[in-house]
């Protein structure tokens, strides 16, 4: 079974704080995002890696940046977190190839910006 | 311009009774792939089916079936005889070949609650 875990299910944040939300993913994925879910707007793609080191920008990559220094581990990073970044934050890995489409989700970071 | 749209925002059924959640997608691409994923309280999204675009067969899953029509652009997602267990958000979505950038593109989904 894929099993793709994130550091924090439920995180408080003071606006201006640095956010580190950490995913680790053991299938040996080549490919990881970063999503966040909002009421009525569903998953936006923030982030993406395909290998390691590498990252392209998703839908709404601004106010975020991402790490990718191992295959299994991909970090999403809030510089100076804001309220508008209070959201559900879901990773999710995908292998390449044939089936790179289908995503294996973690259980999510609910964030809370205050 | 949406890509996926799931128009029910929220349904509620009493247990056992059969339920059908609606999705409308829009491509260009002649090869494509679709989902659905299950999200329950807990949080996590649950893939529960992927299906290309040149397979048109329905699929039965115990009390879940999926109804692919192309001519109406449909990926249509029926549970048979709901339970409460089966109380979650669902989301339909989209996967096109030329994007190549394993971009998933998600409806914004379905409250499903299922009444004891």
């Amino acid at each position: 079974d894929v099993k793709v875990t994130q550091s924090s299910r439920y995180l408080v944040k003071r606006t201006g704080e640095k956010v580190f939300l950490e995913c680790v993913q053991d299938m040996d994925h080549e490919n990881m995002f970063w999503y966040r879910q909002d009421p009525g707007l569903g998953l936006r793609l923030i982030y993406f890696s395909y290998d390691v080191k590498m990252k392209e920008k998703g839908d709404i990559p601004e106010g975020y940046s991402v790490s990718r220094e191992k295959k299994e581990r991909f970090s999403l990073i809030l510089e100076s977190a804001s309220t508008n970044q209070t959201s559900m934050y879901l990773c999710a890995s995908a292998l390449a190839g044939a089936l790179r489409d289908t995503q294996y989700f973690g259980p999510g970071t609910r964030l809370t910006v205050l | 311009a949406q890509k996926v749209t799931q128009a029910q925002t929220e349904i509620s059924v009493v247990e056992k009774e059969d339920v059908t959640l609606d999705c409308v997608y829009e491509t260009r691409d002649t090869t494509y792939y679709l989902f659905w994923y299950k999200q329950p309280p807990s949080g996590e999204l649950v893939f529960l089916i992927r299906r290309n675009s040149f397979d048109e067969q329905n699929e039965i899953s115990g009390r879940y079936s999926w109804n692919f029509q192309k001519s109406t652009s449909s990926f249509n997602f029926t549970i048979t005889a709901s339970q409460v267990v089966d109380s979650a958000v669902y989301f339909c979505a989209l996967s096109e070949a030329q994007t190549g950038a394993n971009n998933l593109f998600f409806g914004t989904g379905t409250r499903l609650t299922v009444i004891p």
